[in-house]
């Protein structure tokens, strides 16, 4: 069975510390994503990740960045973490190529205070 | 820029029913549209993916259609049973390879 695990469903993290969300699949995909989730703004992208050690910004990538060391991992880091970074983050991988279905973890709640 | 719009935001009904999800993208230039499921607090489930060449798809009591030229998708589903009670998100992938989401409608089915 296909698997997107991300290391860390619940978080609470204090204004300025840095925090590091981990993303592992097992299914030898090209592509993997970060998007936040929040109530009535859907799923926005943060960045994305079509190779190892490549990353391209997402629609907002302001305040993350991210680091893909092997294929399997990709990690969202908040730099100095803020209140308004307070959100679901969910990860998601797809093979190379348009039109492949795309497979999300279970998502991590991080909430910043 | 591709704009993804689901409405309503929110459907209640009784168990039982057939009910009909509405997607509609602004611009036609689409290699797929995908549906997906989220239960509170999860992760999304992929449901159904409609390449852009295709009408509909099916998978055991759901139904998704494809209308590019109209912007428009549905997703069917037959005899709701509670448990299909979710959140139902739809995405199409534009022509530089991006998922373009739509804020989701949130299905309620009343035992």
């Amino acid at each position: 069975d296909v698997k997107v695990t991300q290391s860390s469903r619940y978080l609470v993290k204090r204004t300025g510390e840095k925090v590091f969300l981990e993303c592992v699949q097992d299914m030898d995909h090209e592509n993997m994503f970060w998007y936040r989730q929040d109530p009535g703004l859907g799923l926005r992208l943060i960045y994305f990740s079509y190779d190892v050690k490549m990353k391209e910004k997402g629609d907002i990538p302001e305040g993350y960045s991210v680091s893909r060391e092997k294929k399997e991992r990709f990690s969202l880091i908040l730099e100095s973490a803020s209140t308004n970074q307070t959100s679901m983050y969910l990860c998601a991988s797809t093979q190379g190529v348009p039109g492949n279905t795309i497979y999300f973890g279970e998502g991590s709640w991080l909430t910043v205070v | 820029k591709q704009e993804v719009t689901q409405i309503p935001a929110a459907l209640s009904v009784p168990e039982g029913e057939n009910l009909v999800l509405n997607c509609s993208f602004t611009d036609s230039a689409i290699y797929n549209l995908q549906w997906f499921r989220q239960d509170p607090g999860k992760g999304l489930t992929s449901l159904l993916l409609i390449q852009s060449s295709q009408r509909e798809q099916t998978s055991g009591r759901l139904n998704a259609s494809l209308d590019k030229s109209s912007g428009r998708s549905t997703l069917y589903i037959a005899a709701s049973q509670p448990g299909d009670s979710a959140t139902y998100l739809c995405a199409v992938e534009d022509s530089n390879y991006q998922l373009i989401w739509g804020a989701g409608t949130k299905l309620i089915i009343k035992p």
